[in-house]
Formats: structure tokens, C-alpha cells, sequence
């Protein structure tokens, strides 16, 4: 079965643009959770979808949002790109929300760099 | 609040020798799920073992095993006879029963031909 897809791989952007990433879960998983990765502040968490509702978000500004459809395909955006937004963000799938569990299979990340 | 800690930044070991990775957590929470996940140059985190709060039981799982003791809230991962495949960045990942996870700062594992 097929693993969780980032699109796309590589991106560069120019301070000030915005910015979509996708992510499509593997099928039948309902919630989606998105992180950045950066080498000073690691893997932080962003928010997280469960049946087109965040139902959780992590401790970043207001240009960073995202949404999730009815096909659980989730897209996050960054507004007013920044240098500081440079990271790998990971996507991350899970069957079901609430109970946890099952582990989380993550995509291979879109590798976003601001310049 | 949730905090991971993985002390050894990066370790570096002769192949087939054997490397213990260290992961202390820190949770107020009586029930909680803690993970190894691995990380190799091409981004992706890829799934190693799930621990819940309740299960204390370590487990062998090949070259690898795992070593869960609440009493010093510690999750420590082995890898007996390394191997250059395992050269990865190895994150430990805590979380409650909502689907946020918490990571530690990763352990970089070079394995030495």
C-alpha cells in the first residue's frame, strides 16, 4: 500500500511570497499531522487534521496554516515567507485520532529554502 | 508539559560493535506512547517500536531492542553488531493519546566500515 506523499520535494522561495506543501495520507488514515525540521529548533509540531478539523496546533504565527479536504488530504501554507521558515516540514499519517494507537508514518518531507 | 531529552548528540562506532542510544522523557500524564523512529539522509521518518506507559516489557526485535524502565523514565535503544546501514539520525518521540508528537533533538549514528 502506498506511504504518505509529500509534494513537492524541493522548494525555493523569495522572502515575502507564500508557499503550499501537500500531503496525502496513506489510505483509510483520517488524521494528518505536519512539522518543521530545522537544525536549531528540531522537530516541532505544527497542527494536526482529523476529519477536516485542527484539532491541535503547535506554538507557531499566524502565517503558518493549513486544512484538510474530505479525502483527508491535507495542504499547509506559509504566508510571508521568511528565512527563519527554511526547514524540511513532515508530514505525518495516522489511522485514527484520539486513541493512539498505531504509529505514525511520516513522508519523506518538502525541503523548503527561503532566500 | 512533555519533554524529550537525547543527550548524545552524534556517537560514531566501528562496525559490529554494538551502540546504545539513551532517551529520557519528561510527562505528567499517566498514560503516554513512546517512540524510536529513524531518519536516514533522504528525510523520511521511518517507524522502529511503540511503547505505551503500560507495557514495561522490553523487546528484542532482531539486532535491535529496547529498554523501558519508568522508574528512571528512560527509553533506551540498542543496535547489537552495527552495521554501516544503521548510520541514521535517531529521534526518540513522545506522545499522550492525542496524535502531537514530542521528539528529542536526535542522536547521529555513523557506523564506521
Amino acid at each position: 500500500k502506498a506511504g504518505v506523499t509529500q509534494t513537492p520535494r524541493y522548494l525555493i522561495k523569495t522572502r515575502g511570497q507564500q508557499v503550499t506543501l501537500s500531503c496525502s495520507p496513506i489510505s483509510g488514515h483520517r488524521s494528518v499531522s505536519w512539522y518543521q525540521q530545522t537544525p536549531g529548533q528540531g522537530l516541532q509540531f505544527l497542527f494536526e487534521y482529523f476529519s477536516e478539523t485542527q484539532r491541535n496546533k503547535g506554538n507557531f504565527p499566524g502565517r503558518f496554516s493549513g486544512r484538510q479536504f474530505s479525502n483527508s488530504r491535507s495542504e499547509m501554507n506559509v504566508s510571508t515567507l521568511e528565512l527563519g521558515d527554511s526547514a524540511l516540514y513532515l508530514c505525518a499519517s495516522t489511522l485514527r485520532a484520539g486513541r493512539m494507537n498505531t504509529e505514525a508514518f511520516f513522508g519523506q518531507g518538502t525541503r523548503l529554502t527561503v532566500v | 508539559a512533555q519533554k524529550v531529552t537525547q543527550a548524545q548528540t552524534e556517537i560514531s562506532v566501528v562496525e559490529k560493535e554494538d551502540v546504545t542510544l539513551d532517551c529520557v522523557y519528561e510527562t505528567r500524564d499517566t498514560t503516554y506512547y513512546l517512540f524510536w523512529y529513524k531518519q536516514p539522509p533522504s528525510g523520511e521518518l521511518v517507524f522502529l517500536i511503540r511503547r505505551n506507559s503500560f507495557d514495561e516489557q522490553n523487546e528484542i526485535s532482531g539486532r535491535y531492542s529496547w529498554n523501558f524502565q519508568k522508574s528512571t523514565s528512560s527509553f533506551n535503544f540498542t543496535i547489537t553488531a552495527s552495521q554501516v546501514v544503521d548510520s541514521a539520525v535517531y529521534f526518540c518521540a513522545l506522545t499522550n493519546t492525542g496524535n502531537q508528537f514530542y521528539f528529542g533533538t536526535g542522536t547521529s549514528l555513523t557506523v564506521i566500515p
